[in-house]
């Protein structure tokens, strides 16, 4: 079944740690998101990549870094930079069509709780 | 900054009761988007509606759209308990957006049994 992995499911951080959230999918997508979730909260845009070996910064980018060196793999660094990790993050995944914005494929998230 | 916002914050209904969730937003855009989230997992989509157009079906949902309002609405009928989620818009912007998708931050819908 095609679809977007996530893992680990949950992270736990220390802190000073810099740590790799890693996001997978088999959907042959282009494009790939992703988001913070805080309780209660919508969704918030991190980083977002178009094209291997490139990537854009979204809405609260500070504290992240994100590569793109494969189509199919998009992972995200919490650095120590980041000083409110605590949070729901999810990877998303679309196809690009002409302008259009298309519906995104989500995973099934990665808990991040600082220890 | 977020686009949509969706009204109520939370609705409580029984089941076999309809449900409607509204969604507003600000700039002109391309799509509006509805999805759903259960507790813990990622999100899911449910409908797509383009600008050019004024309601969407898809099976038990009816997604209705006003640009001159810049509103949407989106409607369950015949709830049942596993409609029980939290419900987003999401707003595409016009060309030049980057595909990018701006969510609100949802409605949470309980149908109780």
């Amino acid at each position: 079944d095609g679809g977007i992995t996530q893992s680990p499911k949950y992270l736990f951080r220390k802190e000073g740690q810099n740590v790799t959230l890693s996001c997978e999918q088999n959907l042959n997508h282009d494009a790939m998101y992703w988001y913070r979730q805080d309780p209660g909260q919508g969704l918030r845009l991190i980083y977002y990549s178009q094209i291997v070996n490139d990537f854009q910064k979204g809405d609260i980018a500070e504290g992240y870094s994100v590569s793109r060196e494969k189509k199919e793999s998009f992972p995200l660094t919490v650095t120590s930079a980041q000083k409110n990790p605590t949070a729901f993050y999810l990877c998303a995944s679309s196809i690009i069509d002409r302008g259009r914005n298309q519906p995104q494929h989500f995973g099934d998230g990665t808990r991040l709780s600082i220890l | 900054s977020q686009q949509g916002e969706e009204d109520p914050q939370a609705l409580s209904i029984q089941e076999g009761e309809n449900a409607t969730m509204n969604c507003s937003y600000k700039t002109s855009i391309n799509n509006l988007q509805w999805y759903r989230q259960n507790s813990g997992r990622g999100l899911v989509h449910l409908i797509l509606i383009r600008s050019n157009e004024r309601e969407k079906h898809s099976g038990r949902l009816r997604v209705t759209l006003d640009t001159s309002k810049k509103s949407s609405s989106l409607l369950i009928t015949a709830s049942r308990a596993a409609d029980t989620a939290s419900y987003f818009c999401a707003t595409g912007g016009l060309r030049g957006s980057n595909y990018k998708l701006t969510f609100g931050k949802g409605t949470l819908l309980t149908v109780n049994p």
